[in-house]
């Protein structure tokens, strides 16, 4: 069974562009949640999708925003980038939301210059 | 709000000792924890998981943590490292098991194991 895929890997910006990530999740499962990863704050969560509906946020500015599509593919968008949005952009999926099922994919990596 | 402290930033150990990685929690609620490993250049893998029942829960690659109310404390261990251990260990709480929920990540610990 293939796991999370995050696209692209690797992705360079320019302060004030926006980017859109993508994570397909594993095949069947429903709920995709989305983690900021960075050297000063650590893993922090910025919401959690389930069969199309935001069902939960964290405390980040609305430039951040995400979607899920009816096949459970998501995506995030990020408006006017700043240069402290550089970042790992984890995602990870699980069968119905149950937290200990999450698998992670591999990340994005977002340099905004 | 829960809140979730690692208490050492780094853990440099020789290969085939003894490690513990220690992690304490904040939590007003019933908690749910987790130790989480990532290596480089990779996403997050999950260890183990303390729900609820036995106070020591055994993980994969023979990591073993105990859940103890009282100290909140879930900290993580292992009788003998390789040095294949290298990475970073995240110690993470929930306050649900199904439905909308957030895990609440600690600041990591980076283990590096020496020959």
């Amino acid at each position: 069974k293939a796991g999370v895929t995050q696209t692209p890997r690797y992705l360079i910006k320019t302060r004030g562009q926006q980017v859109t990530l993508s994570c397909s999740p594993i095949s069947g499962h429903r709920s995709v949640s989305w983690y900021q990863q960075t050297p000063g704050q650590g893993l922090q969560f910025l919401f959690e999708y389930f069969s199309e509906t935001q069902r939960n946020k964290g405390n980040f500015p609305g430039r951040f925003s995400g979607r899920q599509f009816s096949n459970s593919r998501s995506e995030m968008n990020v408006s006017t980038l700043e240069l402290g949005d550089s970042a790992l952009y984890l995602c990870a999926s699980s069968l119905g939301g149950s937290v200990y099922e999450q698998y992670f994919g591999p990340g994005t990596r977002l340099t905004v210059t | 709000a829960q809140s979730v402290t690692q208490l050492d930033s780094q853990v440099p150990v020789f290969e085939e000792a003894p490690v513990e990685l220690r992690c304490n929690y904040s939590s007003s609620v019933s908690v749910y924890l987790f130790w989480y490993v990532q290596y480089p250049n990779q996403g997050l893998q999950l260890l183990l998981k303390y729900l609820s029942g036995s106070t020591l829960v055994k993980g994969i690659n023979g990591f073993e943590a105990e859940f103890n109310k009282s100290q909140t404390s879930f900290h993580l261990r292992k009788p003998s490292v390789h040095i294949s251990d290298t990475a970073e260990y995240f110690c993470a709480v929930s306050d649900r098991i199904q439905g909308a929920q957030k895990l609440v990540f600690g600041q990591g610990t980076r283990l590096t194991i020496n020959p």
